[in-house]
């Protein structure tokens, strides 16, 4: 079965600053997808960066940018200039290549201090 | 990408009754997937719902409780049954295009 493991529960961050979010997984597949998903306390969810395990480039959006290491499965999110709105629990995600369905890590707590 | 409607957006229930809960989607999708997250919790999928056929639940979700209903490729409904307290929690539906799409969340409190 696959897993998702985030082992920073909460971090924090002055405002322009870097900060990189942690994520392992585990799975036998070898073709899936692993996203980056953002939380407000509006509680949607919003999808912040996705990448395909088939692509050796690492996705970047804007200030958002990933390091995903396939054979160590590690995918780890890169917020550059952080932003007060950037405040927000963050979820790493896997995706099955023949499924739907998600499979959410516990989550990081961002805080970006002024 | 896909715009999904959810509601409600939040409800107070009484203990032992039932809340039914809906999701339209702008385009056709052949998987709805509802999700549970418990207060300061992650994500859990309670199950797959497929138009035409009896949703697949994961473990620890049963159909008595969770009955869900795929009338079209658009439309889904969660039923939480019988509640308790200990289902206080947000709801999601969401469907999968290239990414995963989600609705805005159902808030429920049981008392």
């Amino acid at each position: 079965a696959q897993t998702v493991t985030q082992s920073q529960p909460e971090m924090s961050v002055q405002e322009a600053e870097t900060v990189t979010l942690s994520c392992t997984y585990d799975t036998s597949e070898n073709n899936y997808y692993l996203f980056w998903y953002k939380q407000p306390p509006s509680r949607q969810m919003i999808l912040v960066i996705r990448q395909e395990a088939y692509k050796q480039q690492n996705a970047t959006e804007n200030r958002f940018s990933v390091n995903f290491q396939k054979a160590a499965k590690s995918f780890s999110l890169k917020i550059s200039d952080s932003q007060l709105g950037d405040t927000a629990m963050y979820f790493c995600a896997f995706m099955g290549g023949s499924q739907g369905n998600l499979i959410f890590g516990k989550g990081t707590k961002l805080s970006v201090k002024p | 990408s896909a715009v999904i409607s959810q509601k409600p957006s939040r409800d107070i229930c009484q203990r032992g009754t039932s809340l039914t809960i809906q999701c339209q989607v702008d385009s056709q999708v052949t998987m709805m997937f509802w999700y549970r997250q418990q207060p300061g919790q992650s994500l859990t999928l309670i199950a797959t719902a497929n138009q035409g056929s009896e949703a697949t639940y994961e473990s620890g979700f049963v159909i008595d409780k969770f009955p869900i209903s795929r009338p079209n490729l658009t439309f889904s409904t969660l039923t939480v049954s019988n509640m308790s307290p200990e289902d206080s929690s947000i709801y999601l539906c969401s469907v999968v295009t290239f990414e995963a799409f989600f609705g805005q969340g159902t808030r429920l409190t049981v008392v």
